[in-house]
């Protein structure tokens, strides 16, 4: 079935830095991936879609400066996210799919901690 | 606007039964998906199942099934003989133009 990898798990990092997220589709194309950002015990807020080879699109209210976005690859995108603050602290998934039809797939999240 | 709406923000099954978890949609779209995740405490999204919209018969895969009434645009889970497993948040979900549409969740507690 389809796989879709995303590392690291966790990160702490320190107020003023950048953290990067990667987000790969194993064993299929991804042209399209998601980003989405859960706060505890909530759903999941879509932030961005990720294209590859062109800018991503973003969600209303999503600074697309501070959370950047790269789709370099058929398998890779990766979320930046830019001089990190503590409100900027949460888990963020990504997603992918080879078609509508067969669902779409998750990475297992990486919890991020802004110190 | 897509919107899905979870209106059981918990629910509470005693092992062995059967519970059924309740959603509702609203699209303008006539080609579309519908799913079922899980997310248990390690918060990894888990498809449990996925519906056609142009398919008039229910989908199921073991021990879950849905209840598509596409008129209504209610898309309810039934979990028949619950396990401890089972305990987790699930999402109902809706394909928009190009992504998921997700619910507010619904978190299902399994008594021994």
């Amino acid at each position: 079935g389809a796989v879709v990898s995303q590392h690291p798990s966790r990160v702490i990092c320190k107020s003023g830095t950048s953290v990067k997220i990667e987000c790969r589709s194993l064993d299929f194309q991804a042209t399209t991936m998601f980003w989405y950002r859960q706060f505890p015990k909530q759903s999941l807020m879509l932030m961005a879609t990720s294209n590859e080879g062109s800018k991503a699109t973003y969600e209303q209210g999503v600074e697309k400066d501070k959370f950047l976005i790269n789709h370099a690859s058929l398998t890779l995108s990766t979320l930046t996210v830019t001089s990190a603050h503590p409100e900027d602290s949460s888990f963020y998934i990504c997603s992918a799919s080879p078609g509508r039809a067969h669902g779409y797939t998750f990475g297992s999240g990486t919890r991020l901690t802004v110190v | 606007a897509q919107t899905v709406t979870q209106s059981q923000p918990e629910m509470s099954v005693q092992e062995a039964e059967t519970v059924t978890l309740s959603c509702t949609y609203d699209t303008s779209e006539s080609d579309y998906y519908l799913f079922w995740y899980k997310q248990p405490p390690s918060r990894q999204m888990i498809l449990v199942i996925r519906q056609e919209a142009y398919k008039q018969q229910n989908a199921t895969e073991n021990r879950f099934s849905v209840n598509f009434q596409k008129a209504a645009k209610s898309f309810s889970l039934k979990i028949s003989d619950s396990q401890l497993g089972d305990a987790a948040m699930y999402f109902c979900a809706q394909t928009g133009a190009n992504n998921l549409f997700f619910g507010t969740g619904t978190r299902l507690t399994v008594i021994p």
